[in-house]
């Protein structure tokens, strides 16, 4: 059964700084996306990654892949209070034909 | 193009009776998954359908059930309702299936007491 860890699961941090979210995977998988959900609203689509290696960037964020350490990394650049919200990585389980998704990170970004 | 649409957004019910929720996905989109999403569980798969047929199950009780018509829109049905099944239940749709982006509606939040 595919486990989907992320880290850290709460997050508060300053406007302008920087940080990281992990989503490590324990099978192999052939694509993941990231999301984002503000707080009493749906899931909206932020990347999907499908290769190893692959890195993609909208604005502040960026998402990237190693599917060899089964890891994904979502960057924040130069944090803004607009970022707050919880994301969640999901993982395509080959196996199962089905999206497995993480705990979710809340971010809070404070002035 | 008009998004996922969820009918209806709130209920609420209680213990023992059923509900019925309602999922219109996105014009073109073929596959409709449903979601439920917990504070102390997160998001679990319940089922996926495609063209009327359900491709993929969860690991849920046999009161949970679902359908899809012929248009793609699906519903999903829990009988003998529980306090444990208060949550946000996510309809996703996508073009094929799981292998695509899935677009989630706004949810219904389901109580019961």
């Amino acid at each position: 059964e595919l486990k989907v860890e992320q880290n850290p699961l709460f997050l508060s941090m300053q406007e302008g700084k920087n940080y990281t979210i992990y989503c490590n995977y324990s099978t192999t998988s052939d694509r993941l996306y990231w999301y984002r959900q503000d707080p009493g609203k749906s899931l909206e689509s932020l990347f999907v990654l499908l290769s190893n290696g692959a890195v993609k960037q909208e604005g502040r964020l960026m998402a990237s892949l190693d599917t060899k350490a089964r890891l994904s990394t979502l960057h924040i650049t130069a944090a803004v209070h607009d970022l707050s919200a919880t994301y969640f990585c999901a993982v395509g389980e080959t196996s199962g034909s089905r999206l497995t998704f993480g705990e979710g990170t809340q971010l809070t970004v404070n002035p | 193009k008009a998004g996922v649409t969820q009918t209806p957004r709130y209920l609420i019910k209680t213990r023992g009776q059923q509900v019925t929720l309602s999922c219109s996905p996105i014009s073109g989109h073929r596959s409709v998954s449903w979601y439920q999403q917990t504070p102390g569980q997160g998001l679990q798969f319940l089922f996926e359908y495609f063209s009327e047929t359900q491709r993929n199950k969860g690991n849920f009780p046999g009161r949970f059930s679902g359908r899809q018509f012929s248009n793609s829109r699906s519903e999903m049905n829990v009988s003998t309702l529980e306090l444990g099944d208060s949550a946000l239940y996510l309809c996703a749709s996508a073009l094929g299936g799981w292998r695509d982006t899935q677009y989630f509606g706004p949810g219904t939040r389901l109580t019961v007491l």
